[in-house]
């Protein structure tokens, strides 16, 4: 079985300074991890994913995350926030195979102010 | 990236009459596509898992009934909501496989019953 908890609901920041979503996740396997986000009344867009390979991933739109088995961790982070960042992020686990179902987080509301 | 397309991207129709959603992969071929169903400020819940040329596999407590699922082509999903209510009234997502470890998701769809 596998889950993913986003420990914020929301995270307000103002423009230009550092973002951080956190996910934990838990898995029997191995995982496949993603970021996913979603603006309003739009469909998700993937951001980074990371997949065995290395543990630091860099996304789209200056996004990145880290990997950290010892803490089933895989944050998100990005240096300076854009308006434009304001959106919900999900983060999302998946079994080695990437076949099965993904499973989703609850969603993180990023709210950035000028 | 990949893209995904659905139509229509909003709809509105009486109660009681069916609804049909197209899911598109464009520049890919999907042997396995996803449709996923989402509540306002909630997160993505999956409701099937499409099969080309195969009958679809609900999730736990959706009727297969009322939402009817077709993967006709490698290319081509359809989710139709037979007879639909207004607790019908959604935000529908499906999904696509291009490779063994991403999904990529389409723009969504609003399905309004009144």
């Amino acid at each position: 079985a596998q889950s993913v908890t986003q420990l914020d609901s929301h995270v307000s920041v103002s423009e230009g300074t550092p973002v951080l979503l956190r996910c934990n996740y838990s898995s029997s396997y191995s995982p496949s991890l993603f970021w996913y986000v979603q603006h309003p009344n739009k469909g998700l867009q993937l951001l980074l994913k990371y997949t065995s390979a290395a543990t630091l991933v860099k996304g789209i739109n200056g996004f990145e995350a880290e990997f950290k088995k010892s803490e089933t961790s895989f944050h998100l982070t990005k240096p300076s926030a854009h308006m434009s960042d304001a959106a919900e992020y999900f983060c999302v686990v998946s079994d080695p195979s990437g076949y099965s179902t993904l499973t989703f987080g609850k969603g993180t509301m990023l709210l950035v102010s000028p | 990236g990949a893209v995904v397309s659905q139509h229509p991207s909003w709809v509105i129709c009486k109660s009681g009459t069916s609804v049909k959603i197209e899911c598109r992969s464009l520049d890919f071929q999907a042997t396995t596509m996803f449709w996923y169903r989402q509540f306002p400020k909630q997160s993505l819940m999956l409701m099937a898992t499409s099969n080309e040329g195969s009958k679809a596999t609900y999730e736990q407590g959706v009727e297969k009934d009322k939402f009817l699922i077709n993967h006709a082509s490698l290319t081509l999903s359809t989710l139709t909501v037979t007879s639909a209510h207004p607790e019908d009234s959604s935000f529908y997502i499906c999904s696509a496989h291009r490779d063994q470890e991403t999904q990529y998701f389409g723009p969504g769809t609003r399905l309004l019953v009144l």
